[in-house]
């Protein structure tokens, strides 16, 4: 069974790092791109980027570039989304995402990690 | 860039009638990576249809995915409770690789 497990809600304060993680199982991790999807309060879907476990090559969109770090660790076939300076409107609810090779959707999500940063 | 505009914004329909969801894209895509997503409240979305008309697994077939262009469609043909919920259409770009989500549109019960 493909499973997407990812981490605990954290609550941060503005100014901090942090760093989520995403568990792949029941699919071989390095050749499938994983990604990450934001969705902030009461609001919509937004793609922040994928990675590719195989060599590390990543793709971001063009809002989130330079804004978060996306990484991975196939040895313990784990994608991470990071952030080393979080800000208030950082608070959202993260999913991570399998995107299928074939037709490219995002065919099996994590159940989401919910960012809170506030003072 | 495509930008993908979903319509109604809210639709409000009762157990048993027809829901038809429309999404239309800024310029003509690939019908490959159109999809379809449900998002009940509290959950994380789940894929129903990819490629414009192809149920993903597991998903009932009164589901149905078409259109073509710049132009799809998603038609649930008799709803039931556990379909009142939030659907996002989604396009997939090549070059460069890029996802773009419809604002989502709410179908509520009546």
């Amino acid at each position: 069974e493909v499973q997407l497990v990812q981490s605990g809600a954290e609550v941060k304060k503005p100014g901090e790092s942090l760093k989520i993680s995403c568990k792949g199982s029941g699919f071989i991790f390095a050749t499938y791109w994983i990604g990450w999807v934001r969705q902030m309060p009461g609001k919509g879907l937004e793609w922040m980027g994928l990675i590719y476990p195989g060599d590390s090559g990543t793709r971001y969109s063009p809002s989130f570039q330079g804004q978060v770090t996306i990484s991975a660790d196939k040895s313990i076939t784990t994608a991470y989304l990071q952030w080393n300076t979080l800000k208030a409107s950082d608070t959202a609810m993260y999913y991570c995402v399998r995107q299928n090779s074939y037709d490219h959707d995002l065919d099996y999500w994590g159940q989401g990690t919910l960012v809170t940063v506030s003072s | 860039e495509i930008v993908l505009t979903q319509s109604p914004g809210t639709l409000s329909l009762s157990p048993g009638d027809r829901a038809t969801l429309s999404c239309r894209a800024s310029q003509t895509v690939t019908n490959t990576y159109l999809a379809w997503y449900q998002q009940k409240p509290g959950q994380a979305p789940r894929l129903l249809i990819y490629g414009a008309s192809s149920r993903a697994t597991g998903i009932p077939d009164r589901f149905s995915g078409s259109g073509s262009g710049t132009d799809f469609t998603l038609t649930i043909s008799r709803l039931q409770p556990e379909d009142f919920a939030v659907y996002y259409c989604q396009h997939y770009g090549t070059s460069p690789p890029m996802y773009t989500f419809g604002q989502g549109a709410k179908l509520e019960i009546k």
